[in-house]
């Protein structure tokens, strides 16, 4: 399977919003609520950010929200601050017992 | 709170098998409700998903690594291993393990992360 899109790159000033956009197919972000989003900052594991689309685990800030529509999920950062620069990755299930990642979105606070 | 350490050689020659363990502390692997995951990231690109095994020992591959992985869970000593045959440069990574939640597809703890290169 090939791996979700998302744009390469996204930036915004301090106390802007930014959405990041992920689009897959109707195999798997279309079909299930199964998206999962995750920031990662250099020489950091992953942290996930957003699980089944919309849900925040406790301690990530409420700037961050996920929604979906059709076959694009996307994550929106509300609030942008400093801290919130780094890498974000969106993933999905597939179906078959498979999990997909996107190509990952370098988000720039200006 | 879970913790998960990779563990393992950090250069392996090319068509070798690469060999990683994964020790999850403050909680139980056969606990259930929970994979157990491995994801690697190719320096500077993004995740890629390698498979993931249930403590009963049921095991699900990315279909591009199927022929070459294997992924087995020890209950007894909590951890979880990888070996990946025929490695090549192509194989060179960060190597990590995290929990990936059995109803909704969400990796919710990962270790730090291991670097694996492949060169002779």
């Amino acid at each position: 399977q090939s791996a979700l899109t998302q744009p390469p790159s996204a930036s915004g000033s301090p106390g802007q919003s930014v959405t990041i956009s992920c689009t897959g197919t109707s195999s798997d972000v279309g079909r299930y609520n199964y998206v999962s989003w995750y920031q990662q900052h250099p020489g950091k594991a992953p942290r996930l950010m957003i699980s089944e689309v919309i849900k925040r685990p406790s301690g990530v800030p409420d700037r961050f929200s996920g929604s979906k529509s059709g076959n694009t999920a996307s994550l929106t950062v509300s609030g942008l601050q400093a801290e919130d620069e780094a890498d974000y990755y969106c993933s999905s299930f597939a179906g078959s017992n498979n999990v997909i990642f996107g190509g990952g979105t370098k988000l720039t606070v200006l | 709170q879970v913790q998960l350490q990779e563990s393992g050689p950090g250069l392996v020659k090319p068509s070798q098998t690469l060999s990683l363990t994964c020790t999850v502390s403050g909680g139980s692997i056969s606990s259930g409700g929970y994979y157990w995951s491995w994801v690697r990231q190719h320096p500077g690109k993004g995740l890629e998903w390698i498979g993931y095994i249930y403590f009963s020992g049921s095991a699900y591959y990315n279909p591009s690594l199927n022929s070459r992985l294997t992924i087995s869970v020890d209950t007894a000593k909590n951890q979880l291993s990888l070996k990946l045959s025929s490695v090549t440069a192509a194989d060179t990574a960060v190597y990590y393990c995290a929990r990936l939640e059995w109803e909704f597809y969400y990796f919710d703890y990962w270790g730090q992360g291991t670097l694996v290169t492949v060169s002779s």
